[in-house]
């Protein structure tokens, strides 16, 4: 079935610093990748949209120049973290889409920003 | 305005005891509605997809039924390693990128 691999899944860095999470479709090609973000006892709230080559899609609230979306193949998407703060504590998620369905996701990534 | 909700917030059963899982939906175009498994600090596992009302799918103990306006995942004869926290998504008609919409999730716990 089709994977989608997370990493790093947990990551710990100092205030100020930048933090890059890698999704990656291990046996597919995922023209459109989902960026998500899942607070504790919360749903997954979705941050950005990828598409591979273009622009990322953010969703309303979500800056954009504080978390750097690059699509560069139809197998890597990354979410760079830029200048982390403690209140972007969280769980990353990301999920690869098939076309119109079919949508796995990765295994997380705990964010701990000190 | 495209809503989710899923009952109860949470809920304890006790080994062996069934129950069901809601969701209901409020949205303009519904192309399908999925519930995923999640465990804690892990991603979202996939259980089913179902596309149109009156359609059920069954996997082991859990089975998934929708109809215009909810989806039940009925869960029968419950082990604790079923405990986790349910979560089910719509994928809306039109838009440029097709997104899932989540509910909060429920989260079960199954007593031995």
């Amino acid at each position: 079935g089709a994977v989608v691999s997370q990493h790093p899944s947990r990551v710990i860095c100092k205030s100020g610093t930048s933090v890059k999470i890698e999704c990656r479709s291990l046996d597919f090609q995922a023209t459109t990748m989902f960026w998500y973000r899942q607070f504790p006892k919360q749903s997954l709230m979705l941050m950005a949209t990828s598409n591979e080559g273009s622009k990322a899609t953010y969703e309303q609230g979500v800056e954009k120049d504080k978390f750097l979306i690059n699509h560069a193949s139809l197998t890597l998407s990354t979410l760079t973290v830029t200048s982390a703060h403690p209140e972007d504590s969280s769980f990353y998620i990301c999920s690869a889409g098939r076309g119109s369905y079919g949508y796995t996701f990765g295994s997380g990534t705990r964010l701990t920003v000190v | 305005e495209d809503q989710v909700t899923q009952s109860p917030e949470a809920l304890r059963l006790q080994e062996g005891e069934s129950s069901s899982l809601n969701c209901s939906y409020t949205v303009s175009g519904l192309r399908g509605l999925f519930w995923y498994r999640q465990d804690p600090g892990k991603g979202p596992e996939f259980l089913f997809t179902l596309y149109s009302a009156g359609e059920e799918k069954e996997k082991e103990r859990l089975k998934a039924t929708l109809t215009k306006k909810e989806s039940f995942l009925h869960i029968t004869a419950p082990k604790p390693e079923d405990s986790a926290t349910y979560l089910c998504a719509v994928l809306l008609v039109g838009g440029a990128n097709s997104k899932l919409t989540f509910g909060k999730g429920i989260t079960l716990s199954v007593r031995p």
